[in-house]
């Protein structure tokens, strides 16, 4: 079975500071494509950054990077100079190659504070 | 259209009716994808369309969902005899291509309130 854990249900960061976002993952395959969501207020996914399983260099995308450990199965995502814009519920998701069915993790809604 | 869009934005309707949600995916897009979220959980995958044929309904919870997609575009999703457990927003999405590193690009969703 494919699982994706966000322990995390809730945190907040002040603006301008640095947070990261812990998501595990659990699937037997070993060719997958991993990635985080976020999804504000509006309701509206939008992917943040992607990281694809075969790739041992860690995806970055300006002020947004991802730490992936595959053998422990962990892909963290971290947010640099936080802004009030970064507010939204981030969604860990994975979905396996060749395959079009995503697995998401539960969420980690992640508060900016002025 | 610039993105992907949904219709209702929000829908009431009382236990027992039935209920038809709308999805326009970007155009040309020939994968579209239904996702249900729950209150406080992740996105739970239901049936994904390739052209208009639907290779994977695995997701769907019961029989009472079905789903369409006609001229590769349009797709509508058809809950009967709702439920409260219904109740949830359902999001659908596109991508390009069945290519499953293509990116899927999500709608706005529909917002179900089962009374």
């Amino acid at each position: 079975a494919q699982t994706v854990t966000q322990s995390q249900p809730e945190m907040s960061v002040q603006e301008a500071e640095t947070v990261t976002l812990s998501c595990t993952y659990d699937t037997s395959e070993s060719n997958y494509y991993l990635f985080w969501y976020k999804q504000p207020p509006s309701r509206q996914m939008i992917l943040v950054i992607r990281q694809e399983a075969y790739k041992q260099q860690n995806a970055t995308e300006n002020r947004f990077s991802v730490n992936f450990q595959k053998a422990a199965k962990s892909f963290s995502l971290k947010i640099s100079d936080s802004q009030l814009g970064d507010t939204a519920m981030y969604f860990c998701a994975f979905i396996l190659y060749n395959f079009n069915k995503f697995y998401f993790g539960s969420g980690t809604k992640l508060n900016v504070k002025p | 259209g610039a993105g992907v869009s949904q219709s209702p934005s929000n829908k009431v309707t009382e236990k027992g009716k039935d209920v038809e949600l709308r999805c326009d995916p970007i155009s040309g897009h020939t994968a579209l994808y239904w996702y249900r979220q729950s209150l406080g959980q992740g996105l739970e995958f239901l049936i994904y369309f390739q052209g208009n044929s639907a290779p994977d309904k695995s997701g769907l919870p019961s029989d009472r969902f079905s789903a369409e997609r006609t001229g590769g575009s349009v797709s509508t999703l058809t809950i009967q005899r709702t439920q409260q457990e219904d109740s949830a927003v359902y999001l659908c999405a596109s991508s390009l291509t069945v290519i499953s590193t293509d990116t899927q690009y999500f709608g706005p969703g529909t917002r179900l309130t089962v009374l």
